[in-house]
């Protein structure tokens, strides 16, 4: 069962500029998480917003959580050629330890 | 140096074969995961532990098995009856504070071809 749907797929921008990824699911959650894989590698978590909360920062990235609307989005300011990767969020079902993860939007930052 | 590991990197079975994909972490993590990853996908959960000597069916879990023997080790093996085992497998674990949904860790991956 897919849970998180990334849209876009796939975006391409240029170094500088900021990126914007948007992620929507369908039932209730305890929290959202979005993780980042570069190609052929592992899952690297980058930030965790619980349901109670509406904006989270970390750095050069900034999430915002609407529950009401089930979606998330995921920016980040000032990209750099090394922020090329895919990046996927993941909502828990509730009760138990399980994450289910979106497909995922392709990221290239063009230097 | 703290972390999840994965091995082999690549692994080439046969046809009929069942081959066994291997999973540490020393994070002290309770919970231990096993994902499928198909091109241009995202991750599909084929098993879970919550705890040692217990085990979920995941989402894809037919022609798949799973041991949980020690908190630090969680192999997969791929059986011959999973037909179509091409895939990126990454394995993951969490849950020291046992809330529901906490981050996971995730290893390497294994690239599984079929020869």
């Amino acid at each position: 069962s897919q849970q998180g749907e990334e849209d876009p797929q796939a975006l391409s921008i240029q170094e500088g500029e900021n990126a914007t990824m948007n992620c929507s699911y369908k039932t209730s959650i305890n929290n959202l998480q979005w993780y980042r894989q570069n190609s052929g590698r592992g899952l690297v978590h980058l930030i965790l917003i619980r349901s109670n909360e509406r904006e989270k920062h970390s750095g050069r990235l900034r999430v915002t959580l609407d529950t009401s609307k089930k979606s998330s989005s995921l920016l980040i300011t000032a990209s750099r050629a090394a922020d090329t990767a895919s990046y996927f969020c993941a909502t828990d079902e509730g009760s138990n330890y399980k994450l289910t993860f979106g497909k995922g939007t392709l990221l290239t930052v063009n230097p | 140096d703290g972390g999840i590991t994965q091995s082999p990197k690549y692994l080439f079975r046969k046809e009929g074969q069942n081959v066994t994909l291997s999973c540490e972490q020393n994070l002290n993590h309770d919970a231990m995961y096993w994902y499928r990853q198909d091109p241009g996908q995202g991750l599909r959960l084929i098993y879970y532990s919550q705890i040692v000597n217990d085990f979920q069916k995941g989402d894809i879990a037919e022609g798949y098995s799973v041991s949980r023997e020690k908190k630090e080790s969680f192999p997969l093996t791929v059986t011959s009856a999973q037909k179509n085992p091409t895939a990126f497998y990454l394995c993951a674990s969490s849950g020291t504070s046992g809330i529901p949904g906490e981050t996971q860790y995730f290893g390497p991956g294994t690239r599984l071809l079929v020869l």
